[in-house]
């Protein structure tokens, strides 16, 4: 069966520390995989995507991803945290069919000054 | 990039009456959308698959005559919640499928307070 594990649901780093938010998943097929940051009162938003090619994707903001079929994972990174980076983050499984999504749980992040 | 839109943002309304929420891309055509429901502090879950000029996909255990979705045009689906009840309070998000070279991406709408009392 199909599905995203995060096993953090929350996560709390000082500003400037460096991020590793986890997410595996299972998936049948070639899996496209996807990262969303959901900010209070917004929808989500586009962080990164992985379809094929490199393993290491660069997104926005700064963060960037890393798809290990072997273990798989897509676990999610970023060097330096800001106190904007507070957030909840979503990882996603898709099929190259463009149907069923299936997010993981979310791991709420929270920034210290 | 594209985008998409909710109408209404949120809406209050009394148990037995029904619910049209709006789902536009603004500056893309799709011809896949889909209706997700996220209740608090939780993940979303994907309520159903809306395609173009044909009848919605629903997910195992959506009621689809509770949950009426229509997709008229390539830029307009809608979600109708029929004879709304308090459990169904939540937060409904809709997104839009645009094709890319070697994929595609969905992009989401700012989603949708319903509130039933």
């Amino acid at each position: 069966a199909q599905s995203v594990t995060q096993p953090d649901i929350h996560i709390t780093v000082s500003e400037g520390a460096s991020l590793e938010l986890r997410c595996n998943y299972s998936y049948g097929a070639t899996p496209y995989l996807f990262w969303y940051v959901q900010s209070p009162g917004q929808g989500l938003q586009l962080l990164l995507k992985y379809f094929s090619g490199d393993t290491l994707v660069q997104g926005i903001k700064g963060f960037e991803a890393e798809f290990k079929r072997s273990q798989s994972s897509f676990n999610l990174r970023k060097p330096s945290v800001h106190w904007s980076d507070a957030a909840e983050y979503f990882c996603a499984v898709g099929g190259y069919n463009f149907n069923k999504f299936y997010f993981g749980s979310g791991t709420k992040l929270n920034v210290k000054p | 990039g594209a985008v998409v839109s909710q109408h209404p943002s949120r809406v209050i309304c009394k148990s037995g009456t029904s619910v049209k929420i709006e789902c536009r891309s603004l500056d893309f055509q799709a011809t896949t959308m889909f209706w997700y429901r996220q209740f608090p502090k939780q993940s979303l879950m994907l309520m159903a698959t809306s395609n173009e000029g044909s009848k919605a996909t629903y997910e195992q255990g959506v009621e689809k005559d509770k949950f009426l979705i229509n997709h008229a045009s390539l830029t307009l689906s809608t979600l109708t919640v029929t004879s709304a009840h308090p459990e169904d309070s939540s937060f409904y998000i809709c997104s839009a499928l645009s094709a890319l070279a070697g994929g595609y991406e969905q992009y989401f709408g700012p989603g949708t307070r319903l509130t039933v009392t």
